[in-house]
């Protein structure tokens, strides 16, 4: 089974700053890790997504993520942020071989002007 | 080319009704996944559709059922609504054994009092 951990429920930072949401994962196989926006009263947009190969994924809107299969991690990251990225962010996985995706429970990130 | 699409937008029932959502999976897309998002929660996985099967069903109790069409949409039946039912509905399709394909319909946010 896998299981996906986002350690901060909430994020609060000022517009222009740099941002980190934290996403851990447990798999006992091989995964691929997705980061998704949802912005109020919405569905689900794919941000990025991580299959194989190169560590570090560049998205949609200026964010990136790396992955490190050492600490299992998958932290989201974006040098400088907009009021517009105001919204909650959710880290899921998917483990190789199935089509169920496992969530996290998610971050709101705020911006503050 | 048009997403998925999922009707209707918003729902309002009483306890014990029955109600069924819909879902139309993206052009060329062969599987269908629904997901419940309570409020503050992450998506919770209910089941997966493929060939009008039921190939994968989370920890959700038998008054959740579902069905596909030989046209690939999908619809979620909820029988005997609990006030616990009240969230928003996810529909995800992708193409079978290609997670990293999924995509997300809006949702429609069931409310039941």
């Amino acid at each position: 089974a896998q299981s996906v951990t986002q350690l901060d429920s909430q994020v609060p930072v000022f517009e222009e700053a740099p941002v980190e949401l934290r996403c851990n994962y447990s798999s006992s196989v091989s995964v691929y890790l997705f980061w998704y926006v949802q912005y109020p009263n919405q569905g689900l947009q794919l941000l990025l997504k991580y299959l194989s190969g190169s560590t570090l994924v560049k998205g949609i809107n200026g964010f990136e993520a790396e992955f490190n299969k050492s600490q299992t991690s998958f932290h989201l990251r974006k040098p400088s942020v907009h009021i517009s990225d105001t919204a909650e962010y959710f880290c899921a996985a998917v483990a190789g071989g199935y089509q169920k995706v496992t969530f996290g429970t998610g971050t709101k990130l705020q911006v503050i002007p | 080319d048009a997403g998925v699409t999922q009707s209707p937008t918003h729902l309002i029932k009483t306890r014990g009704q029955q109600v069924t959502l819909r879902c139309s999976p993206k052009s060329g897309h062969d599987t269908v996944s629904w997901y419940q998002q309570a409020l503050g929660q992450g998506p919770q996985f209910i089941f997966q559709y493929y060939e009008e099967e039921e190939r994968q069903r989370g920890n959700f109790p038998d008054r959740f059922s579902g069905h596909q069409f030989p046209n690939y949409s999908s619809e979620l039946n909820v029988n005997a609504l609990l006030l616990g039912d009240s969230a928003l509905y996810l529909c995800a399709s992708s193409l079978v054994g290609s997670a990293e394909t999924q995509y997300f319909g809006p949702g429609t946010r069931l409310l039941v009092l």
